[in-house]
């Protein structure tokens, strides 16, 4: 029921891109992306419900192929504040409560 | 504007021990989550209450972990008996009332209480 999460970690310099992948074995409702920096909450990023949605935050953004039950989060021209740990959650349509289960999570590095 | 609030922020008992952490949602928010996580590892889900209801325990160990939200107060997550293993951070989340089969409820996080186990 959890989604896989990959790569599992990743280290970029100042200004490099990257793509973090959420995959899920279930049908979803919705894909929610979360960063979480060390000793800290998780915070929310965005949201995606529909099949085919992307959705931007400055040089973050995210897709959500609904047809393969996966999205993807895109962090371009990336900067040392991206550091931290992100975190697919997914909203499972068979699950009636519609909790949130959250991936294993991808570190991220930004190094100057 | 206070957003979610969890205490203690650490707490440190000895095996055999009771722990209680608490969390207050944030203002106008009746759904709460609980959440643990182990070190270098992700959020497990482990509960969903609303005002006086468990919506969702399915998370949650089937001996010594209980919660409650309660009509009044802050939401409690009671662990009883201590064991090292249950040495987490535990998150609370809090999100809207639900206004229809939406799923989307975005999930604001408590800054998380620390438990360490003896």
């Amino acid at each position: 029921q959890q989604p896989v999460q990959s790569p599992q970690a990743v280290i970029l310099r100042e200004g490099e891109d990257a793509v973090i992948n959420c995959s899920s074995s279930k049908a979803l409702y919705s894909v929610h992306w979360y960063r979480q920096k060390h000793g800290e909450a998780p915070v929310f990023l965005m949201i995606l419900l529909k099949g085919g949605e992307q959705k931007g935050h400055e040089k973050i953004s995210a897709s959500f192929n609904e047809k393969k039950q996966q999205s993807s989060l895109y962090l371009t021209a990336s900067q040392l504040s991206y550091s931290g740990t992100y975190f697919c959650g997914t909203e499972n349509v068979m699950d009636s409560s519609y909790k949130l289960i959250f991936g294993s999570g991808t570190r991220l590095l930004v190094r100057p | 504007n206070a957003g979610v609030m969890q205490n203690p922020r650490h707490l440190v008992r000895r095996r055999g021990q009771e722990a209680r952490l608490r969390c207050s949602p944030m203002k106008g928010h009746s759904h709460v989550y609980w959440y643990r996580q182990l070190p270098e590892e992700g959020l497990k889900f482990m509960v969903y209450l609303q005002k006086e209801n468990i919506i969702d325990e399915s998370g949650m160990p089937k001996e010594r972990f209980s919660a409650e939200f309660p009509k009044e107060g802050p939401s409690i997550l009671r662990i009883q008996q201590v064991v090292r293993g249950d040495s987490a951070a535990y998150f609370c989340a809090s999100s809207p009332p639900r206004t229809g089969p939406s799923g989307a409820n975005v999930l604001t996080f408590g800054a998380g209480s620390r438990l360490t186990v003896l």
